[in-house]
């Protein structure tokens, strides 16, 4: 069964830091692996999709990796800035008779002004 | 393009009470599902079609229905609602899973209490 951790649950940095999101997942034969952003009582926004032929995505001030081989993804936020205080969450693409999600349970970053 | 939607934002039930919650897309996405959304749980997949006329089950089934009459709908029927459905649901969708890319896309969510 699959299962998709990240580490921390909690960060919080002070406002133009880079810093980096962690999700590791323990069956790498996962299809696609998407990055979300949740703000406080809303819902889900795409951030980045990384198809499993990929090794990076960018948009922005974000970049996402993903290396099957270790099973782990990593969301890269450059330039840190209060408006990116939310709830990250990272989530696989597993094709097990049809397409669902398997998700994380989230990173939530507070930047500091 | 409105997206996803999703109706009511919020709902209070008393036990044993029915409701549907609507949900919506106009991208003509053949894939739809609904995820509850828990403290401690994350996201976890009630159930989900593949186009109209196509529902199967996903992680948490019980005590709810579903149907897809049309591409664009796909509600959620409580069937007699219980504490433990106290939650926030979410409606997904994206392109069919046979397609190379495809993206999922959610709604605003339904907050729903069960007294």
């Amino acid at each position: 069964k699959q299962e998709v951790t990240q580490i921390p649950a909690a960060l919080s940095v002070p406002e133009g830091e880079n810093l980096v999101l962690n999700c590791s997942f323990t069956d790498s034969a996962i299809y696609n692996l998407q990055w979300f952003r949740q703000d406080p009582g809303k819902g889900l926004t795409s951030l980045l999709l990384i198809q499993s032929s990929q090794r990076e995505q960018t948009s922005g001030r974000l970049n996402a990796s993903l290396d099957k081989s270790s099973g782990r993804s990593t969301l890269y936020i450059a330039a840190s800035q209060p408006g990116d205080s939310a709830t990250y969450l990272c989530a696989d693409h597993i094709i097990q008779g049809a397409q669902k999600l398997v998700f994380g349970q989230g990173t939530r970053l507070t930047i500091n002004p | 393009n409105a997206g996803v939607t999703q109706t009511p934002k919020f709902q209070v039930l008393k036990t044993g009470q029915s409701m549907t919650l609507q949900c919506a897309q106009d991208m003509n996405h053949e894939y739809m599902s609904w995820y509850r959304q828990d403290p401690g749980m994350g996201l976890r997949l009630i159930h989900y079609s593949v186009g109209a006329g196509i529902t199967d089950q996903g992680e948490v089934p019980n005590g709810y229905n579903v149907s897809r009459s049309t591409t664009e709908d796909f509600p959620l029927r409580l069937l007699s609602a219980a504490p433990s459905q106290t939650s926030v649901y979410f409606c997904a969708s994206s392109s069919h899973p046979a397609r190379l890319f495809y993206e999922q896309y959610f709604g605003p969510g339904t907050r729903l209490t069960v007294t």
